[in-house]
Formats: structure tokens, sequence, C-alpha cells
């Protein structure tokens, strides 16, 4: 199995450009998660999905939007890119939502905003 | 509404000597609560977690962390680090609420050196 998959794993977009981070998972669970890290600033969660055909917004959902392909695929996608969204982006995935669930995080995408 | 607070940073230890990375929460409900570390260039793993009865809580790589109600903590241990321990880890706590919302320390950056 190879778990949490991200691509790209890098990418470099100048301001105003638009782009799809992507995500799936093959161990068939219920809830994804899309957050950014910051430099002392921990993990930020800034869309989830419960379940296949919800999502939901988090901490920081501003400038983002996300789609929920199918129970396999989360998308994540900038429409606007913005230099304060330079960040790494980690996808994730636990077989319920609730407190108690570990979450089964992906490689990460580096996204540079210039 | 619950936080996380890692006291520390940086680490850094000889190798084979022991480590203690601080963790300290805040919630007004029960809690549950993680311990993830992330290799360089790496998604975040488990390392152990804590949902309820014996306060120590074992995990893997030899790490274990004991969960203190009255002093709101949940502080990491290891008795003999490795190299290979050199990674940056991540306290998080989740309220015992059916909810989704999973908080993320800072992180403690731990570098063992020889």
């Amino acid at each position: 199995n190879a778990g949490v998959t991200q691509t790209p794993k890098f990418q470099v977009l100048k301001t105003g450009q638009s782009m799809t981070l992507q995500c799936a998972q093959d161990m068939n669970h219920n809830s994804m998660y899309w957050y950014r890290q910051d430099p002392g600033m921990g993990l930020r969660l800034i869309y989830y999905s419960a379940s296949e055909g919800t999502t939901d917004k988090g901490e920081v959902p501003n400038g983002y939007n996300v789609s929920r392909l199918n129970k396999r695929e989360f998308s994540l996608r900038l429409e606007s890119a913005a230099p304060s969204q330079t960040s790494v982006y980690f996808c994730a995935s636990s077989d319920r939502t609730g407190g108690s669930k570990t979450q089964y995080f992906g490689p990460g995408t580096r996204l540079l905003v210039l | 509404a619950q936080s996380v607070t890692q006291l520390d940073s940086q680490v850094p230890v000889f190798e084979e000597a022991p480590v203690e990375l601080r963790c300290n929460y805040s919630s007004s409900v029960s809690v549950y609560l993680f311990w993830y570390v992330q290799y360089p260039n790496q998604g975040l793993q488990l390392l152990l977690k804590y949902l309820s009865g014996s306060t120590l809580v074992k995990g893997i790589n030899g790490f274990e962390a004991e969960f203190n109600k009255s002093q709101t903590s949940f502080h990491l241990r290891k008795p003999s680090v490795h190299i290979s321990d050199t990674a940056e880890y991540f306290c998080a706590v989740s309220e015992d609420t059916g909810g989704f919302k999973t908080i993320f320390g800072a992180g403690t950056r731990l570098f063992v050196k020889a």
C-alpha cells in the first residue's frame, strides 16, 4: 500500500497563478484533511472532508477551495496564488473523524509563490 | 478551545543521552493526546497516543510519554537517543467531544549529535 500520496512534490508559482494540489489515499479512509505547515506555527487545518461528498472549512480556508472527487481523492485548489500561500502543504486521512483517530500523512507539497 | 504549547523549539542532545520534549495543553474537556514525528522531507507519522487508561504510553522507536492531568502535560521521553532520532516532533491534542479538530503544537526540533 502506498498510503497517502501527493502531487506535485514541489511547485513554483507567480502571484495570481492558479494550481491544484492532488492527494489520494488507498487505505479506504472516510476522512481526509489539508494542512499547511509554516515555520514556528505547526500545522494548521485548511479544509477537511468527513466523508465522501462533504467538505468543511478548517482554521485557515481563505484563498483555497477543495474537491472530494471520490472516496480516495481530495484536491486543494489555489485560484489566485499569493506570496502568503508559500508553505508546505500536507494531505492526511483517517478512517473517520473524531478526536481519537490517528491521521496518516502524505509526504507534502512545497509551494513557493513569487 | 484547546491549545498546545511545546516549550522548546530546539533540543540538541548527544547520542545515547536521555531526552525529554515538553508539551503542555489547555482544554476545558477531556482530551486525546498525540505525538507525531516528522523526519526531513517527509510527512508526519504517529509516535504514540493517549486515549484513556494508563497514563504512561509507550510508542515506537523506544519513545514513551506520560499524561499528567493535573499539570496538563504530555511530555515525551526517550532514555537513550540515536542519531536517527534527529527529526521534528509535534504534540497534538483533540477534544473528546466527537469533533474532528486536532490542534498541533509548533514543533520541537531534536538534533542528536555524535
